[in-house]
């Protein structure tokens, strides 16, 4: 039973251009969201997160918007680089009461062309 | 300040064999936790401790057992070996709540395969 689903395996959009990430939940106990970027051969690293009382959050080129009738989130990159070229997983928090565990999508690997 | 490191970083076992996978950070975190990732499954909690002396079981914990004798330090044991458990292992840390300026550290990563 997957609660945080990523339906995109894959992306590609072109340098300068918008890439858009999508993440569906299902459990409307989780009130803390977040995005990790993860390039081959590393850990995953932090990108931004939201928390179930926001609707939007924006850091420089990356906004994560959060749609709670939904059940759905969205990461922007605007405008995307190469160097953005990663898998970037969306996360889930807020059901484990004072654990801070995180369940995670299947990923989505966006490629930016140059 | 290394933040979360992990060793080995590579390892092949045989199907039966014994190993421990260690993760240490510096950033006096109280909680850390273990995580494989396979092909198509994003990733998955295995273990986690919300402090020193404390374990639990997260999604996967079938094949695993953990210890967390010091804060800094969190093993994972793997008893007996299977050729399920071949993946890529990720150790995390975080100091408390979950926020925009504290989350989840992830180490490297171990990648372990077994025949």
């Amino acid at each position: 039973d997957q609660q945080v689903k990523q339906n995109s395996p894959s992306l590609s959009v072109q340098e300068g251009r918008i890439s858009i990430l999508n993440c569906d939940y299902t459990n409307s106990m989780f009130d803390y969201f977040l995005w990790y970027k993860k390039y081959p051969a590393e850990g995953p690293t932090f990108l931004i997160s939201i928390s179930s009382i926001k609707d939007k959050n924006e850091d420089g080129r990356f906004t994560v918007f959060l749609n709670k009738s939904a059940k759905h989130l969205s990461l922007h990159i605007v405008p995307s680089q190469p160097g953005d070229s990663a898998v970037y997983f969306c996360a889930a928090s807020g059901y484990g009461g004072a654990t801070n565990k995180l369940i995670f999508g299947t990923g989505t690997l966006l490629a930016v062309q140059p | 300040n290394a933040g979360v490191t992990q060793t080995p970083k590579f390892r092949v076992l045989k199907t039966g064999q014994s190993m421990t996978l260690l993760c240490a950070q510096d950033m006096n975190h109280e909680y850390m936790y273990w995580y494989r990732q396979d092909p198509g499954m994003g990733l998955r909690l295995i273990h986690y401790s919300v402090g020193e002396g404390t374990t639990a079981k997260g999604e996967v914990p079938d094949g695993y057992n953990v210890s967390r004798l010091k804060k800094q330090n969190f093993l994972l044991g793997l008893e007996s070996a299977a050729p399920s458990q071949t993946s890529v292992y990720f150790c995390a840390s975080v100091t408390g709540e979950l926020s925009s300026t504290d989350t989840q550290y992830f180490g490297p990563g171990t990648r372990l395969t077994v025949l």
